[in-house]
This record gives C-alpha cells, structure tokens and sequence, in this order.
C-alpha cells in the first residue's frame, strides 16, 4: 500500500537551531516527492520536490531534502530555522496524479 | 489574483443538510483534485478530475458525495444529508497536466462543521 509517514509530530526549537524533519514513504513506482508547508492562517505551498537526478535538493526559505532511496527517505532540513518557520510540514508522494500526504509535523520555533 | 479559490471558505450545517462547495483552478490547469483535511491529519485525496472527466474517486467518497467539473473549469463537490462526521477541510488542488510530478496548487480550503 502507498503511504507516507512522518516520525515528528510536533517539534520545538529555538531560533537559529538546525532542523530535520523525517518522511519515509511506500510506493512501487517511480517516487516523485514533495514538501509542502502551510503557514498559519494561510494555504499549502510548495517547498520543495523530487522527482530525478541529485537527491539533494534544495528549496525556498533555505530548505532542502535529502532523498535516499535505499531508506525510502525524504527527510526536510534546515540549518539555522527562524521565528517564521513556524508552521506546519507535510511530506507528499505523487502517485500517478494524486498525492498521498503524511499526517504532517508542526514545528514550533521560539524567538 | 490567479490562484485557485475556493468558496465559501466557512460553512455552518445542521447535520442532514447538503452543502456545495466550489472550486476555481487556476485557468490554464487541466487537472484539478480533491482533497479532505481533519484535525492532525495530511490531507486525503478524494476525487481527480482531468478537464471534465472524473477519473478517480476514493473509497473516502461515498454515495452521498458528487464532484462535477461540467466545462472543465470550475469544480463543485456537494455533500448530501450531511453528517457530523463529515465536519473537515476540504481542499481544492489543480496542476498542469503531463507529469505526476507537476506541483500542485492549493487553494485556502472551505471549512466545513456539521452541528
């Protein structure tokens, strides 16, 4: 079955901290995967996605994601995360057109 | 503004109620997706939609769900004889067609709580 998980429900960091968010996902296919990010108040965007080539990529607001195959992984990272990180991230896995969500991380980063 | 829109946002029923939701995708999509949000959830896909063609529903969309695209445009979801399990975020989605991987855009969602 496909499916997405994601082992951090909430995390709370400081200001300047490094973040890593973890997904792992299932799927039989050819794995094209995002993040999303959806700031209080405010609709899902896009952070980042893959779907070829470099398994590092990078993406707006200084994040990346490192995708490794042997680990079905898609983990999120950030180097140094802001007060205006704040929001909730959502791994996603295209299928053939729809996307399977992971129940999403809040990330809560104090001033 | 040329991203998707959904409308109403808010929406308060008594249960056994039908409710309709619309969808605007953005123009140049033909692909254009449902999905359903609850509280500490990712969001749900339940219908696909490619121009006027339904080509997918999920097993989430029961009977008393319908989704039509009648021009290839705008989208309506209706709920029939709402019950309070039905109380979520619905979410619309469109994208280019072509590649599983083209992004999907969100639009801001209409809420929904069945009393």
């Amino acid at each position: 079955a496909q499916s997405v998980s994601q082992h951090n429900h909430h995390v709370i960091l400081s200001e300047a901290a490094s973040l890593e968010l973890g997904c792992n996902y299932s799927y039989g296919g050819t794995v094209n995967l995002f993040w999303y990010v959806q700031y209080p108040g405010q609709h899902l965007q896009l952070l980042l996605k893959y779907f070829s080539g470099d398994p590092l990529v990078k993406g707006i607001k200084g994040f990346e994601a490192e995708f490794i195959k042997s680990k079905f992984s898609f983990n999120l990272r950030k180097p140094s995360v802001q007060w205006s990180d704040t929001a909730e991230y959502f791994c996603a896995v295209a299928g053939t057109y729809k996307y399977i969500f992971g129940t999403g991380t809040r990330l809560k980063v104090l001033a | 503004d040329t991203g998707v829109s959904q409308n109403p946002r808010h929406k308060i029923t008594k249960r056994g109620q039908n409710v309709t939701f619309r969808c605007d995708p953005i123009s140049e999509h033909n692909r254009l997706y449902w999905y359903r949000q609850t509280l500490g959830q990712g969001p749900e896909f339940l219908t696909y939609f490619q121009n006027e063609a339904q080509l997918e529903k999920s097993r989430l969309l029961s009977d008393r769900f319908s989704a039509e695209r009648p021009k290839g445009s705008f989208s309506t979801l209706e709920i029939q004889r709402t019950e309070q399990g039905d109380s979520a975020m619905y979410l619309c989605a469109s994208s280019l067609g072509g590649e599983s991987y083209n992004e999907q855009f969100f639009g801001p969602g209409t809420r929904l709580t069945v009393l």
